[in-house]
């Protein structure tokens, strides 16, 4: 199952309401996570279910979609969120990431 | 606190063999699929293998299925990847991953693989 996030990149501001999507290549239900990843650590895992908030993460962060199309909001950007962030389908093997989103400032 | 430490990366000629060990603490090991998720210098994650809590399921990404052998030792909370055949485009960071239905709860801090002559 293919992943595909979009955008590539993004530039905001602090305060801003940011929205990435990522669609997988066939119907995966809700077996979709989000992860969060800064620059020389390891991913940390945000959303699954689709919209299931991990335990520890902010409330800021939300997740949508299912079957093919999936969203996650960041509802007001904060310095610490400057990050990359992936989507992962847990629908099937081989799991598979999408190719990821910079949020930059 | 869970934790998940990684070891055994390190500088290996292509056609070597390397074997990666992940520690874990702080959680039940049995009770849980374990996986390795890779990623190149400045690319996206990949993942690569996952183990069933009692090991007796394995799964493989093609990319390195018939090189890598994924196992654990559950008496020592420790998972392992063998990885032999070793080429250029296996160079990435290594994590460990604590696996719950699919998603990578915790990971590991990472060790780095470089394959190169």
């Amino acid at each position: 199952i293919q992943m595909t996030q979009s955008p590539s990149s993004v530039s905001a501001s602090v305060g801003d309401r940011v929205t990435i999507t990522c669609r997988a290549s066939q119907g995966i239900s809700t077996w979709l996570a989000w992860y969060q990843q800064k620059p020389g650590k390891a991913p940390k895992l945000l959303i699954y279910a689709a919209s299931t908030l991990q335990s520890g993460a902010p409330s800021r962060f939300s997740g949508s979609g299912s079957g093919t199309d999936f969203t996650l909001t960041i509802s007001s950007l904060q310095p610490e969120d400057f990050a990359t962030y992936y989507c992962q389908q847990a629908n099937s093997f081989p799991r598979t990431f999408g190719q990821g989103t910079k949020v930059e400032i | 606190e869970e934790q998940l430490l990684e070891s055994g990366g390190g500088l290996v000629q292509p056609g070597g063999s390397l074997r990666l060990s992940c520690a874990a603490s702080g959680f039940t090991f049995s009770t849980y699929a374990m996986s390795w998720v890779r990623q190149a210098p400045g690319k996206g994650l990949e993942w690569v293998s996952t183990i069933s809590g009692s090991g007796t399921s394995t799964y493989y990404a093609d990319s390195v299925k018939g090189r890598f052998t994924i196992s654990r030792d559950n008496s020592k909370n420790t998972l392992y990847l063998q990885m032999n055949s070793l080429r250029a485009d296996d160079t990435a960071v290594y994590y460990c991953a604590k696996d719950r239905s699919g998603y990578f709860v915790n990971w590991g801090q990472g060790t780095l693989v470089t394959v190169s002559s």
